[in-house]
């Protein structure tokens, strides 16, 4: 069974178009993230909820809007997407997000290579 | 500030080799450390972690890692690195709220 998937795998579009990505985990954790992998392999995290509820934006530009509807779920919206978006997304999940003296490894989905042309 | 520091962007080994893959840390109070591994396309896979008590901590796939808090480092070792090893490894440290990486270091394997 996978534990953190990702759909879809590639995406390829261009510059202007809106693009969703989608992330289940099937782990039970409480809190989920998207983190953006770019060319040079840098791993630099976006948003976090935990509970449904929004505890890290990390000045994201706000064409990129999470949505999670329940704790196994957490979206990722890009509108009017540049060329620069172009990466690879990942999501993961943990538990603790908000409980510092509860601390957990990330589980990681396989990643959506967005491409922007 | 949180931060982790990865100073080897590239290491290459030998089939059979020894390997250490430096990670140092910044972090104020008792830190959480993790090494991860990519594989070429793949998601980022736990190897192990250290939360607290003996400071080796052995992981998947033959890896440790030893923590030192007095050097603050977080050192990935494999006695015998296997071809299968190439890839993409990532320190990390638990800070508030979020875990910060290291920006990586990219294992070759030669035959």
């Amino acid at each position: 069974d996978t534990a953190v998937s990702q759909t879809p795998k590639y995406l390829v579009t261009q510059m202007g178009n809106d693009k969703s990505i989608k992330c289940e985990q099937n782990l039970g954790h409480d809190t989920m993230y998207w983190y953006k992998q770019d060319s040079k392999k840098f791993l630099k995290i976006m948003f976090s909820y935990n509970n449904k509820e929004l505890i890290i934006n990390e000045t994201v530009p706000n064409r990129f809007s999470p949505k999670s509807p329940d704790k196994a779920h957490l979206n990722l919206h890009i509108n009017s997407l540049e060329l620069g978006d172009s990466a690879v997304y990942f999501c993961a999940s943990s538990y603790g997000g908000t409980t510092s003296g509860s601390v957990f490894e990330q589980y990681f989905g396989p990643g959506t290579r967005l491409t922007v042309t | 500030a949180q931060s982790v520091t990865q100073p080897d962007i590239h290491i290459t080994v030998s089939e059979g080799a020894s390997l250490e893959l430096r990670c140092n840390y910044s972090y104020g109070a008792t830190p959480y450390l993790f090494w991860y591994v990519q594989s070429p396309g793949q998601g980022l896979q736990l190897l192990l972690k250290y939360f607290s008590g003996d400071t080796l901590v052995q992981g998947i796939k033959g890896f440790e890692a030893e923590f030192k808090r007095s050097q603050s480092s977080f050192n990935l070792r494999k006695p015998s690195v296997h071809w299968s090893d190439a890839a993409e490894y990532f320190c990390a440290v638990r800070g508030t709220y979020k875990y910060i990486f290291g920006t990586g270091t990219r294992l070759k394997v030669l035959a």
